[in-house]
């Protein structure tokens, strides 16, 4: 089973411009995760989703972050402007969502932004 | 305030020894549940181990055990018979079950094993 896909990898772009990251979750998976993960910390959630809706987007920096979820299915962040301090590392997570055993989650490698 | 928190920011072990990683989680929730991930340098995010909020037994897999307090609000990670392996950083997690299984993270245990 394929696991969630992330692109980019890797991004560097200058400050005030404008980045995007892709996710495509396991196939099934109602709920998914956008997180922040500077570097020597742990994950910080930005926005969740739940199917198509947003569930939770408290930590999202509504001014230049934004996100959506289409038909349930894969996700876009998208920063715009960027600032030095958005260098991180994005991940994207998904899961089955409420009534699953665990709730695990399943994270895709990440795409690393630098803000130069 | 829900929060996480992990007050051991490095770990060292000598290999084939057992270690204990902090979590101690605040929440007024009632049905939540707790993770441990394990994060090497490469910085994937594995999965290792599970407990829910009602589940009577420790949850154990393999060489992880994990040590729910619940009175006291700890989820302590226990590893056993260390392999160089295991150098990576720890995480600990907060499933609440209530806000549509909303998972947040702690600071993280980074965790050394000397051969």
């Amino acid at each position: 089973e394929a696991g969630v896909a992330q692109s980019p990898r890797y991004k560097i772009i200058e400050k005030r411009q404008s980045v995007a990251f892709w996710c495509n979750p396991i196939s099934g998976h109602a709920t998914l995760y956008w997180y922040q993960q500077i570097l020597g910390q742990g994950p910080k959630l930005l926005i969740q989703f739940q199917n198509n809706g947003v569930v939770d987007d408290s930590q999202l920096p509504k001014d230049r972050f934004s996100a959506e979820r289409l038909k349930g299915v894969d996700s876009t962040l998208k920063i715009q402007p960027a600032k030095l301090e958005d260098s991180a590392v994005y991940l994207c997570a998904s899961s089955l969502g409420p009534g699953s055993n665990t709730g695990e989650l399943f994270f895709g490698e990440g795409s690393r932004l630098t803000v130069l | 305030a829900q929060k996480i928190t992990q007050t051991q920011p490095g770990m060292f072990v000598q290999e084939k020894e057992a270690v204990t990683l902090d979590c101690t989680y605040d929440t007024s929730d009632q049905s939540y549940g707790l993770f441990w991930y394990k994060q090497p340098s490469s910085g994937e995010m594995i999965f290792l181990i599970y407990q829910g909020s009602y589940d009577e037994q420790n949850a154990t897999e393999g060489r992880y055990s994990l040590n729910f307090q619940k009175a006291r609000k700890s989820a302590n990670l226990v590893i056993s018979a260390s392999q160089l392996g295991d150098s990576a950083m720890y995480f600990c997690a907060m499933r609440l079950k209530t806000s549509y299984d909303k998972v947040i993270f702690g600071p993280g245990t980074s965790l050394s094993v000397i051969p």
